[in-house]
């Protein structure tokens, strides 16, 4: 079954220190997304990315940076963490059309301190 | 400003009652309207896609409708079982492809109770 998997599922980060989410998907999709969510608050684009070796900025892309070495897998880094970035973190995955039904990873929980 | 905006913030029925969760959007254009469940600690997965301008939509328990003149949407719930204990997210999307933006609302959570 197609899938969207994420890693860690949770993570404990010191200020200043960098992370790395990692996303991987099996559904042979050309589109990738980070999204956080923040409690109360809907989901937001962070990056997102239509082809591997690129990346485009979503609407809070600042403080993150994205890597997508390949159409399977995708990144989010933070190089510099705050505490600001303590949030759920989620990956998904889509085709580019028929209104490009988004699955989702489990989310990664981070907590920085 | 929050462009998609839920209601009830939060909803406790008992097992077997139905419910109704509404969403009220002001996005433009609104290409499509999906409603996702959310279990706690998981991702989310989509319920139903509601595309036409007045829309009904059906998938067992769940039945959903779209009034694009009044940037309006329902999801109703028959005959709630436990494991519908749930965040439901509604979601706008300003156009049919991954081109598009999705407009995401902060979630209804409801509670299930025997």
């Amino acid at each position: 079954e197609a899938a969207v998997t994420q890693s860690p599922r949770s993570k404990v980060a010191v200020t200043g220190g960098k992370v790395t989410l990692s996303c991987h998907q099996t559904n042979n999709h050309d589109y990738m997304y980070w999204y956080r969510q923040d409690t109360g608050h809907g989901l937001r684009l962070i990056h997102y990315s239509y082809v591997a070796d690129s990346t485009e900025k979503g609407d809070i892309p600042d403080g993150y940076k994205a890597s997508r070495p390949s159409q399977e897998n995708f990144s989010l880094i933070l190089e510099l963490a705050s505490l600001s970035q303590t949030a759920v973190y989620f990956c998904a995955s889509s085709d580019a059309g028929g209104y490009a039904e988004q699955f989702f990873g489990p989310g990664t929980r981070l907590t920085v301190l | 400003k929050t462009q998609v905006e839920q209601s009830p913030q939060s909803l406790v029925v008992r097992q077997g009652e139905n419910c109704v969760l509404q969403c009220n959007y002001s996005v433009t254009p609104d290409n499509h309207l999906r409603w996702f469940k959310q279990d706690t600690g998981k991702g989310l997965v989509s319920l139903t896609v509601l595309v036409d301008q007045k829309d009904k939509t059906s998938n067992g328990r769940y039945s959903a409708t779209l009034d694009k003149d009044a940037k309006h949407s329902t999801l109703h719930i028959t005959a709630t079982l436990l494991d519908d204990t749930a965040t439901y997210i509604c979601v706008v999307g300003d156009r049919g492809s991954a081109l598009g933006r999705l407009h995401f609302g902060a979630g209804t959570q409801l509670i299930v109770i025997p």
